[in-house]
């Protein structure tokens, strides 16, 4: 299996700062790299798609760069709805892994 | 807009067979261009890829599950299934049936159902 390590697993930002969250793959994905945002009781929301297409609705503050093993998802302004947690996931090979999620808090 | 609801057991003893179902409304699960499956999220952790299956049946599993996991879809009603056997208390997790672009290179999950937690316990 491929391991998607993200980092850091929590950070604490205030409104308006930019910040970047890592994950790293434990072999070569390419491109295929999929970033979600899941807010407490809710279903994760699909954000960025093939590491740097914004999904239809996505505010533009959120994007995605990388390729092969390393990838960043950017928040360029941070808002208040934007605390919450957010998971990489790669799709290049089976089975679909996770990384174990970065959680975004008020500081 | 095309949505997805689970629907099944909130409880399960252990031993015993899992079984979920996924209505799918809005658009047809007969198509070429999505994968319809399953993720877990057990309480307070991360996300698992349970599986997945396609318009023509084929049907892909987590290597770690893939000895107890059956995915089958019912065209006529526009559904598809889980069921997991034997189960443990690790199995407790909420639950989500999803869909997979296919024609997007990095094939993601776009459209989630609200995810229904499963508890197993006697």
């Amino acid at each position: 299996d491929i391991q998607m390590t993200q980092s850091p697993s929590s950070l604490s930002a205030s409104v308006g700062d930019r910040v970047t969250i890592t994950c790293r793959a434990s072999q070569f994905i390419s491109n295929n790299l999929n970033w979600y945002q899941q807010k407490p009781g809710k279903a994760p929301k699909l954000l960025i798609y093939a590491a740097s297409s914004l999904q239809s609705g996505v505010p533009s503050r959120f994007s995605g760069s990388g390729s092969g093993t390393d990838f960043t998802l950017t928040i360029s302004s941070l808002q208040r709805e934007d605390f919450t947690t957010y998971y990489c996931q790669q799709s290049y090979s089976l089975p679909r892994t996770f990384g174990q999620g970065t959680k975004l808090e008020i500081k | 807009q095309l949505q997805l609801q689970e629907s099944g057991p909130g409880l399960v003893k252990p031993s015993e067979t899992l079984s979920l179902t996924c209505t799918v409304s809005g658009g047809s699960i007969y198509s070429s261009d999505y994968y319809w499956g399953w993720i877990r999220q057990p309480p307070g952790k991360g996300l698992e890829w349970i599986g997945s299956i396609y318009y023509s049946g084929s049907t892909y599993y987590n290597p770690s599950l893939k000895s107890r996991v059956t995915i089958s879809q019912d065209t006529s009603k526009n559904q598809f299934s889980l069921k997991l056997s034997s189960v443990t208390a690790a199995d407790t997790a909420v639950y989500y049936c999803v869909r997979r672009i296919v024609v997007i290179v990095s094939t993601p999950t776009d459209i989630w159902g609200q995810g229904t937690l499963v508890t197993v316990s006697s």
